[in-house]
């Protein structure tokens, strides 16, 4: 079945440092992909999404592009900022709009 | 906000016992998905509400049912408890059309501890 593979974690950084989070996903179809951010406590906020491939996704400085051809969807941003740190997990909607998730990564970012 | 509201916020229960987790989708939304987020399993999907009918299921219990009112509404019940059922259960709505349909917005979810 579809299913959903993400960097282990957590991920520490400095503050301002470069962010990537490796996400790559199996498929039998075309689904679309998401990136979801969990904030201690709460719950799960969409981050971005791209529903074909090549389509970049980018919100709040944070971007990922559909790769068809390496079947990822990497999440990127170039300046990361203590309040950044959160879970982040990264999602396909399968063809009954389910979403699948992969296991998550922890980010902690420190000033 | 999501705009999607879920209640209670916490529950304490004990094993056995039977409790009914409420959600309220999006204004609009006719579509309700619920997912259960435990430490072993990660996220996965339950069972997903359009309009009242059931749509889809995904690993839910034979102990666990759930139900769409015609307000939309949502509800799942879990009964005979046991410690593993101790997780996070979120509800989700989206759009019934249109290119955002797939885009799910989650509520804050209900945190459940069996005892």
């Amino acid at each position: 079945g579809d299913s959903v593979t993400q960097m282990e974690g957590p991920v520490t950084l400095s503050e301002e440092a470069f962010l990537t989070i490796n996400c790559t996903y199996t498929a039998t179809g075309y689904p679309s992909l998401f990136w979801y951010v969990q904030y201690p406590g709460e719950g799960l906020q969409l981050l971005l999404k791209a529903t074909k491939a090549d389509d970049k996704g980018s919100n709040k400085g944070f971007e990922a592009t559909y790769r068809k051809e390496t079947t990822s969807f990497h999440l990127e941003k170039g300046s990361v900022q203590v309040s950044d740190s959160a879970v982040y997990f990264c999602a396909l909607s399968d063809s009954s709009y389910k979403l699948i998730f992969g296991s998550g990564t922890r980010l902690l970012v420190r000033p | 906000d999501s705009g999607v509201t879920q209640t209670p916020k916490h529950l304490i229960t004990a094993t056995g016992q039977r409790v009914t987790l409420r959600c309220s989708p999006r204004s609009g939304d006719l579509s309700v998905y619920w997912y259960q987020q435990s430490l072993d399993q990660g996220l996965q999907f339950l069972i997903q509400y359009y309009n009242g009918e059931e749509r889809a299921k995904g690993n839910i219990l034979e102990r666990f049912s759930a139900q769409q009112f015609p307000d939309l509404h949502s509800e799942l019940n879990l009964s005979s408890l046991e410690l593993g059922d101790s997780a996070l259960y979120f509800c989700a709505s989206s759009p019934r059309t249109g290119a955002h349909r797939e885009t799910q917005y989650f509520g804050p979810g209900t945190r459940l501890l069996v005892l």
